[in-house]
């Protein structure tokens, strides 16, 4: 099935661990996003990529890293958890960045306790 | 500054028609989006103005006046399964996409 998946669905980890949350996109789409969603706030973008091999930050960055190896992958990772990062994670696909019809995966819920 | 401005929840009941407003501020503009958000999961794409005036697509339709930095969501024929938060998502001149918390749509029996 075409989509975008992100693993893992949920996790809780210890801050101060270093966590990856993966996505894979098979639409072949050159633009992929990670952005945050807290309580009653808006989507908050994190990074985003325009293709492959390029990455750029967005609004929140401080405290993740991206890359973008391959077309279909944009893993974000968190190099030391902290307890401020307990959110729900999406990671969107786009044609293009000039594309405002992204495609979301289903989401990662992160607690850092 | 760049913003968005929805009632935070509306109130509808099954069968009728409701209208979610937007207004918005940009640095530039290149479009406006509508996203759908049920409890718990992700957006989905509902619809895209780049050009003033009304898109119809089935139940729903979207409007937009640019100069006006205004948007409505119409939805007739409101059916359960549609209470869902309602996201509208300018793009600016960078193509951003600008989010907010959108409007919690409440249908009622």
């Amino acid at each position: 099935i075409a989509g975008i998946t992100q693993a893992p669905t949920s996790q809780i980890l210890a801050a101060g661990r270093r966590m990856t949350l993966r996505c894979t996109q098979d639409m072949r789409h050159n633009a992929m996003y990670w952005y945050r969603q807290d309580l009653g706030l808006g989507l908050r973008l994190i990074h985003y990529s325009n293709t492959a091999g390029t990455t750029g930050k967005g609004e929140v960055p401080d405290g993740y890293s991206v890359s973008r190896a391959n077309t279909d992958d944009f893993p974000l990772t968190l190099a030391s958890a902290v307890p401020s990062q307990t959110s729900v994670y999406f990671c969107a696909s786009a044609g293009d960045r000039d594309t405002g019809e992204l495609f979301f995966g289903e989401g990662s819920r992160l607690t850092v306790l | 500054g760049q913003n968005i401005d929805q009632p935070t929840e509306m109130t509808a009941t099954e069968g009728a028609i409701v209208q979610i407003n937007c207004t918005y501020q940009t640095s530039g503009f290149n479009g406006l989006f509508w996203y759908q958000q049920h409890a718990g999961e992700a957006p989905t794409f509902l619809s895209y103005n780049v050009l003033d005036g009304l898109e119809e697509k089935g139940r729903f339709s979207s409007f937009l006046s640019r100069s006006k930095g205004y948007s409505y969501l119409l939805l007739k024929e409101l059916q359960m399964k549609d209470s869902a938060s309602y996201l509208c998502v300018p793009m600016d001149s960078n193509y951003q996409l600008i989010w907010g918390a959108g409007t919690k749509l409440i249908i009622k029996p």
